[in-house]
């Protein structure tokens, strides 16, 4: 059974560029988390989904951040008109259900340039 | 009073040490601690958690202590190895959604030989 798979592995967008991030759950997995991960600093929570719906988006950027994860395909994170500051580690985990253990992929590190 | 503060911020032990990490969380309606290590250039791996009914837990070299009244909670890692030289993180969430995370800000272990 693979795990959480993110890809890219490394991303470079140069500022304005948009970012496209991807995150396929393990198998029987419908909730999936992003996170994003500073350098030196602990991860912070972004948006909580499941399929087709946004369940909490409290951690987002209200501004060129959003996400998706449709009925078919990987959960998307969408990065417009990136900037310096966006250059982070993001993650993505998922679980089975919303009570039980989160495994976490291996992350996108993201460099804008 | 979504904090979760973790220390200290970097602990270096000799091999066969018994490093400790602490963790404090301000949220009285938490009620799942998890335990993650993370390696350079990977995602966070699930090593331990603990619920509130209960004041310890182990698996394997891994030890959670907790401590309800005072809102607070450890890992102690018996018989360090160099291998388990890793940034560790404590998080704290709701049991009802253990995937949306409050990470503290991490511990970067270094076991020497």
């Amino acid at each position: 059974n693979a795990g959480v798979m993110q890809n890219p592995r490394h991303l470079v967008r140069r500022r304005g560029q948009e970012a496209r991030l991807r995150c396929s759950p393990m198998k029987g997995h419908s909730h999936v988390y992003w996170y994003r991960q500073l350098p030196e600093e602990g991860l912070k929570f972004m948006v909580y989904l499941q399929k087709e719906n946004i369940i909490d988006e409290s951690g987002m950027p209200k501004e060129r951040f959003s996400a998706e994860f449709p009925k078919e395909g990987p959960s998307i994170l969408r990065i417009q008109q990136v900037v310096r500051g966006d250059s982070a580690a993001y993650f993505c985990a998922s679980s089975q259900t919303s009570n039980t253990e989160a495994f976490f992929g291996q992350g996108t590190r993201l460099t804008v340039v | 009073q979504q904090q979760v503060k973790q220390s200290p911020q970097s602990l270096i032990v000799q091999k066969g040490g018994i490093p400790i990490i602490n963790c404090a969380y301000e949220n009285t309606a938490f009620d799942y601690f998890p335990w993650y290590q993370q390696f350079p250039g990977k995602g966070p791996a699930l090593l331990i958690a603990i619920r509130p009914d209960v004041s310890e837990k182990k698996e394997g070299r891994f030890t959670i202590s907790f401590n309800k009244s005072a809102k607070q909670f450890s890992l102690h890692i018996m018989d360090s190895q160099p291998g388990d030289s890793a940034t560790y993180f404590c998080a704290a969430s709701m049991i009802s959604n253990t995937g949306k995370l409050i990470f503290g800000q991490g511990t970067t272990l270094q076991v020497k030989p």
